[in-house]
């Protein structure tokens, strides 16, 4: 079975630039998630999608962050513009249908802000 | 919200020796308390997990125990081995479909050959 996938595996930008992430859950996986992991901190939840809708998105900073999840497959995380702080590995992960104890997760996209 | 706290931040430990990693968390209502392993380059991978109504769990080498009076639970290694060189994290949440995970801070652990 294959796995979450996830590209770009690097990205270095500037500040103020644009990027976005892409992600491609487990065949069948409903739900999805984005994860921000920054340096020596666990994985944060950004957002969870729930087939093609949001579950939750509150800690998502909606004035740069945006994710879509248009088909209720494969997911886009985009940053706009980014900031210093943004600096992290962006993780996805998905499970067949919500359960928290099957989350499968993707190698990451780390991001370098300068 | 939940807040969970881990313990050490670092830890090394002779290969054969244990290595035990304790984490605590706030919210009494979580029930579901898994461990993740994340290699180098890697996402996190889930290595065991524990629910409220036990106090222990084993799987060969790694055990998982659980003090829901106190709120803190443990990763115990035994007879370790260097590919169990990682970053550990500790999570807490409720077992409910779409509820949120909320991880600890990790622990890097090295194996000292």
């Amino acid at each position: 079975e294959a796995g979450v996938a996830q590209s770009p595996r690097y990205k270095i930008i500037e500040k103020r630039q644009s990027v976005a992430f892409w992600c491609n859950p487990i065949s069948g996986h409903a739900t999805l998630y984005w994860y921000q992991q920054i340096l020596g901190q666990g994985p944060k939840l950004l957002i969870q999608f729930q087939n093609n809708g949001v579950v939750d998105d509150s800690q998502l900073p909606k004035d740069r962050f945006s994710a879509e999840r248009l088909k209720g497959v494969d997911s886009t995380l985009k940053i706009q513009p980014a900031k210093l702080e943004d600096s992290a590995v962006y993780l996805c992960a998905s499970s067949l249908d919500g359960q928290v104890w099957e989350q499968y997760f993707g190698p990451g996209t780390r991001l370098t802000v300068t | 919200g939940e807040n969970v706290e881990q313990h050490p931040s670092t830890l090394s430990v002779q290969e054969g020796d244990s290595a035990v990693i304790k984490c605590t968390y706030s919210d009494s209502a979580s029930n579901y308390f898994p461990w993740y392993k994340q290699e180098l380059g890697k996402g996190p991978q889930l290595i065991i997990d524990i629910r409220s109504n036990v106090g222990e769990k084993k799987d060969q080498r790694i055990a998982v125990t659980l003090n829901k009076t106190a709120k803190h639970f443990s990763l115990h290694i035994t007879e370790t081995q260097p590919e169990d060189s990682a970053v550990y994290f500790c999570a807490a949440s409720m077992d409910f479909g779409n509820e949120k995970l909320t991880f600890g801070t990790g622990t890097r652990l090295t194996i000292i050959p």
